[in-house]
């Protein structure tokens, strides 16, 4: 079975701070990819990542970075100097095996205060 | 290119009505998701045509959820009769076909908030 877990609900910083969004994952494959999604206040899911689980190279794409550990089955994602643009519902996803569909983490509610 | 889009954007229903949603997923994309977010749960996968066919419809709730996706193209969500716990959002997705590198990449599109009243 899969299971994503993202164990920060909510959470508020201020303008600049920096922030790291945790997400673990389950999976009995070896081989599955891992995802990073985007839900701003109009509704719709952004891709942001994929990571494949052979490669566990850390990403860095302007102030957003992503840390994965194969050790710990985690795979955080860390917005330096936050914007108030940044403030959205975050989301960790999972696909492993020969299945495509994705498998979900609750999200993160990230609200960033000027 | 464009993206993912729904139709409609929000749905109001009564309970025991018929609601068909709507997805055209971005031009070439073999591979078409739907999934649903239902209040305070997360997103849930439903179904997935490759083409026009269903290669996995395991997470569809049960029988009063119909999709279709003639000529693999867009695709239809059919919710016949509608219940009170079918409220939620629905998304479409779509990927590239199979041998592309990036064919595990989902796009989404806005989605669909259909309350049953």
């Amino acid at each position: 079975a899969q299971k994503v877990t993202q164990a920060q609900t909510e959470i508020s910083v201020v303008e600049k701070e920096d922030v790291t969004l945790d997400c673990v994952y389950e999976t009995r494959d070896t081989t599955y990819y891992l995802f990073w999604y985007k839900q701003p206040p109009s509704g719709e899911l952004v891709f942001l990542i994929r990571r494949n689980s052979f490669d566990e190279q850390n990403e860095i794409s302007g102030r957003y970075s992503w840390n994965f550990q194969k050790s710990t089955s985690s795979f955080n994602f860390t917005i330096t100097a936050s914007q108030v643009v940044d403030s959205a519902v975050y989301f960790c996803a999972l696909s492993s095996g020969s299945a495509r569909q994705l498998t979900f983490g609750s999200g993160t509610q990230l609200t960033v205060l000027p | 290119e464009a993206g993912v889009t729904q139709f409609p954007s929000h749905s109001v229903i009564e309970k025991g009505q018929t609601v068909t949603l709507r997805c055209d997923p971005i031009s070439g994309h073999d591979n078409l998701y739907w999934y649903r977010r239902v209040m305070g749960k997360e997103i849930k996968f439903l179904l997935h045509f490759v083409k026009e066919s269903k290669q996995d419809e395991s997470g569809m709730p049960n029988n009063r959820f119909l999709a279709e996706r003639t000529g693999g193209t867009y695709s239809t969500l059919k919710v016949q009769p509608a219940e009170l716990e079918d409220s939620g959002v629905y998304f479409c997705a779509s990927s590239r076909g199979q041998g592309w590198t990036k064919s595990y990449e989902q796009y989404f599109g806005p989605g669909t908030r259909l309350t049953v009243t």
